[in-house]
């Protein structure tokens, strides 16, 4: 029972070079999210998916883009990374707002941008 | 817009007692909440999932209450032991079609043997 998983779990990037992050989840589900986690900002929302083909902004989503070609796979893209990019990463999923359940967290990315 | 707050930041206690985290939000109008824990660099592991026609949730030693129309949620950890040790993260659910959860900063907790 996989759940989400993510990978790389770590990386290491220079200033402006390029990355994807892969998150996928084994359980069906509809939607996807993409957080990531600073220091004393808590969890923040970057972009979200509400199904296969689509997806939308979240809090902080500058810098980054997104695809959700299949419905178990949601990538997160830096084009040209920047050290306030440092952070962790979390993906997470959920069934669709009807059902009202809970989310499942992927186990994160650290990303550090030097 | 939906801000969560948890009150302490940062909670030590000695092992075998009974403790309980606040988390309080501005809008009342929201579909669930979650509880999480979080262990030091790994990811989140959800405890409770409170709807909000609920008042409470319980597994094991955790208790999760909630009263919407104040805006607040307790999680009450009985007889606590030194592997409850974490952060505790509280995230609400406003609903609507896009499902997205607010955060609050957490809660740390030391359970000392």
């Amino acid at each position: 029972n996989a759940g989400v998983t993510q990978t790389p779990k770590f990386r290491v990037l220079k200033t402006g070079q390029s990355m994807t992050l892969l998150c996928a989840q084994d359980m069906n589900h509809e939607y996807m999210y993409w957080y990531r986690q600073d220091p004393g900002m808590g969890l923040r929302l970057i972009h979200y998916s509400v199904g296969e083909g689509t997806t939308a902004k979240g809090e902080v989503p500058d810098g980054y883009n997104v695809s959700r070609l299949k419905k178990q796979n949601f990538l997160l893209g830096l084009e040209s990374a920047a050290p306030s990019q440092t952070s962790v990463y979390f993906c997470a999923s959920s069934y669709s707002h009807i059902r009202r359940t809970g989310y499942t967290f992927g186990s994160g990315t650290r990303l550090t941008v030097v | 817009k939906q801000e969560v707050t948890q009150i302490p930041a940062a909670l030590s206690v000695p092992e075998g007692e009974n403790l309980v985290l606040n988390c309080s939000f501005t809008d009342s109008a929201i579909y669930n909440l979650q509880w999480f824990r979080q262990d030091p660099g790994k990811g989140l592991t959800s405890l409770l999932l409170i709807q909000s026609s609920q008042r409470e949730q319980t597994s094991g030693r955790l208790n999760a209450s909630l009263d919407k129309s104040s805006g607040r949620s307790t999680l009450y950890i009985a007889a606590s032991q030194p592997g409850d040790s974490a952060t505790y993260l509280c995230a609400v659910n406003s609903g609507g079609s896009n499902y997205k959860l607010t955060f609050g900063k957490g809660t740390l907790l030391t359970v000392n043997p």
